[in-house]
């Protein structure tokens, strides 16, 4: 089963210019999550899908930042215009629909998106 | 507010036993993830605790004490390919907040 997976590995973009990044979830996952890691600093929580709603968005760092899932598989994370503060290590993660009264949600996560932005 | 402590970075030999902290301070709770990270890659999961006690797993084993906000990670007979960074994550409902992550080196 192929796992999570993102493109393009890195991106290298001058400040002010616009990146797409790509994420494809395991199949038949629902839920899509999206996460960044600034250098120094740990793994911060930006958005989370169920199928292509947006269940909780409360991470997303300002209106820069413009995420989609359009038919509930794949994910894009735009960002326009970048900033030299947007750099850093974007991962995205994957789970299963959770059942009634389950507790446990592991996440199988991607190798992330290197971004940085001069 | 919420706040998920780790040391940096730590040092062991291969063969030997290491135990990475983690202390967690969040308004919800509903379950504490280990995952291991080497550079570049995807992080993994290793081991989920929600009640309190000990999952063993091989030579990996996770412990939580939920009264304490307290947690640690065991790797036991430490291997080289053990160097990597390990994470502790704590999860509400379905996000999870992160800890820095432990750097762990083992040296031969």
């Amino acid at each position: 089963e192929a796992g999570v997976t993102q493109f393009p590995s890195h991106s290298v973009i001058e400040k002010g210019q616009t990146v797409t990044l790509r994420c494809d979830p395991i199949s038949g996952h629902d839920n899509l999550y999206w996460y960044r890691r600034v250098m120094g600093k740990e793994i911060k929580f930006l958005l989370h899908f169920v199928k292509e709603s947006k269940q909780d968005e409360s991470g997303m760092p300002n209106n820069r930042f413009l995420a989609e899932r359009t038919g509930g598989t794949y994910s894009t994370l735009k960002v326009q215009p970048a900033e030299l503060e947007d750099s850093g290590v974007y991962f995205c993660a994957s789970s299963p629909r959770i059942r009634g009264g389950a507790s446990y949600n592991e996440q199988f996560f991607g190798p992330g998106t290197r971004l940085t932005v001069l | 507010g919420q706040n998920i402590d780790q040391p940096t970075e730590m040092t062991a030999t291969e063969g030997a036993i290491v135990q990475i902290n983690c202390t967690y301070q969040t308004s919800g709770f509903n379950g504490l993830f280990w995952y291991q990270q080497h550079a570049g890659e995807a992080p993994t999961f290793l081991s989920y605790n929600v009640l309190d006690g000990l999952e063993e797993k091989g030579r990996f084993s996770s412990f939580l004490s939920r009264s304490k906000g307290y947690s640690y990670l065991l790797l036991k007979e430490l291997q080289m390919k053990d160097s990597a960074s390990y994470l502790c994550a704590v999860t509400g409902t379905y996000k999870y907040i992160f800890g820095t992550g432990t750097r762990l080196k083992v040296l031969a």
